[in-house]
């Protein structure tokens, strides 16, 4: 079953602008990470936030983490059309172990 | 480093055919992982191998089976193909670190079409 859900499940905007996504998931966890997957191909890993952090940022991304509302959001700023793409959060466990689970993403559309 | 690498990267099987899918990981990771895409379900953990061990196994029928050799590269095989096996099936390859901090890193993925 899916851990984590994502919303909006769809979003467009133009170049220049801010685009959030959120991301909400069920159990608890040892670290949320969030994915970019172009057209149908492999995911790119974007960012990793830990249980114990709330903010974490790289270049345009800035990624937040509220464990007591169990959810977190993306922030891409200044988008780019190169940024289309669907946008996946996926939890791991406490285990150790290497699963991923993934919500359904948010498919983002960046207009020139 | 080389990223990971799945072969095929297309594939279309009939009905009942079993398949075969190869992942060669990132050189140095040790465990592979197994996902299936579909539009309807979206990406769902199929298996986790480690040092040639399955370790962790999703919610997927017996016909989905898979395995790792010594030098990490891993297959998996669907046999009894069905309608709905028809799938992107990714595998990611990641270096275990303590404390579940799993950044995986993902294959093209191989596009199995079953009609």
């Amino acid at each position: 079953s899916q851990q984590g859900e994502e919303d909006p499940q769809a979003l467009s905007i133009q170049e220049g602008e801010n685009a959030t996504m959120n991301c909400s998931y069920k159990t608890s966890i040892n670290n949320l990470q969030w994915y970019r997957q172009n057209s149908g191909r492999g995911l790119v890993h974007l960012i990793l936030i830990r249980s114990n952090e709330r903010e974490k940022h790289s270049g345009r991304l800035r990624v937040t983490l509220d464990t007591s509302k169990k959810s977190s959001s993306l922030l891409i700023t200044a988008s780019r059309a190169a940024d289309t793409a669907s946008y996946f959060c996926a939890t791991g466990r406490n285990s150790g172990y290497s699963t991923l689970t993934f919500g359904k993403g948010t498919m983002l559309l960046v207009s020139p | 480093k080389a990223g990971v690498t799945q072969t095929p990267r297309y594939l279309i099987k009939t009905r009942g055919q079993q398949v075969t899918l190869s992942c060669s990981p990132i050189s140095g990771h040790r465990s592979v992982s197994w996902y299936q895409q579909t539009p309807g379900q979206g990406l769902q953990f199929l298996f986790e191998y480690f040092s040639e061990t399955q370790r962790n196994k999703g919610n997927f029928p017996g016909r989905f089976s898979g395995r790792q050799f010594s030098n990490s590269r891993s297959e998996m095989n669907v046999s009894t193909l069905e309608l709905g096996d028809s799938a992107l099936y990714l595998c990611a390859s990641s270096s275990r670190t303590s404390g579940g901090l799993n950044e995986q890193f993902f294959g093209p993925g191989t596009r199995l079409t079953v009609l």
